[in-house]
């Protein structure tokens, strides 16, 4: 099977400017969760989507969102960035049915979008 | 409200033993993970802990105590190529696929 894949996996943006972000998780899998990963604050969950609804959300702004096809390929979504949006953005497969009980996240390589 | 702490760096021989620690505050919880990050590299899953006791998997072992919100991960017999950050994440009540990570544990082995 193949992996999770994410596109581009690197991105330069400059103040206020917008972008999207796409992530292909493992076939089959219908559940993808968005991380974001700094070296002060480590990973902090975004949303996750499932069957193409929202799931769950973290403690982001609203300029960060999200949605997910019938597909299950996800994209997020960042608008009017700021310098602090400079981050690992890790997006992670799993089959989402398990529900609340232990199931395991497959992570893509990530996109490295730097704010300038 | 949810938070994990672990040490920020532990610093290895090859061969020896290291064990790196988490501690979690949370009002509800399914259960601990633990993921390795190399440099440049994705997070991979390591191991799960859903009920207290030791998991072990190969040269890595994990371990769980509800009572004392307390896990840890255990390396043996460590490798040049064990030298990564490692997170331990927990799964809330109601989370689904929503993980709280701590900030990571960056393990150095030396020769």
């Amino acid at each position: 099977k193949a992996g999770v894949t994410q596109t581009p996996r690197y991105l330069i943006k400059t103040r206020g400017q917008q972008v999207t972000l796409s992530c292909s998780p493992i076939s089959g899998h219908r559940s993808v969760s968005w991380y974001q990963q700094t070296p002060g604050q480590g990973l902090q969950f975004l949303f996750e989507y499932f069957s193409e609804t929202q799931r769950n959300k973290g403690n982001f702004p609203g300029r960060f969102s999200g949605r997910q096809f019938s597909n299950s390929r996800s994209e997020m979504n960042v608008s009017t960035l700021e310098l602090g949006d400079s981050a690992l953005y890790l997006c992670a497969s799993s089959s989402g049915l398990a529900g609340g009980t232990q199931e395991t996240q497959y992570f893509g390589p990530g996109t490295r979008l730097l704010v300038l | 409200g949810q938070s994990l702490e672990q040490p920020s760096e532990v610093t290895a021989v090859e061969g020896a033993i290291v064990q790196i620690n988490c501690t979690y505050q949370t009002s509800g919880f399914y259960g601990l993970s633990w993921y390795q990050q190399h440099d440049g590299g994705a997070p991979t899953f390591l191991s799960y802990n859903a009920l207290d006791g030791l998991e072990e998997t190969g040269r890595f072992s994990s371990f769980l105590s509800r009572s004392d919100s307390y896990g840890y991960l255990l390396l043996q017999e460590l490798q040049m190529k064990d030298s990564a950050s490692y997170f331990c994440a927990v799964r809330f009540s109601g989370g689904y696929n929503k993980l709280i990570f701590g900030a990571g544990t960056r393990l150095a082995v030396h020769p």
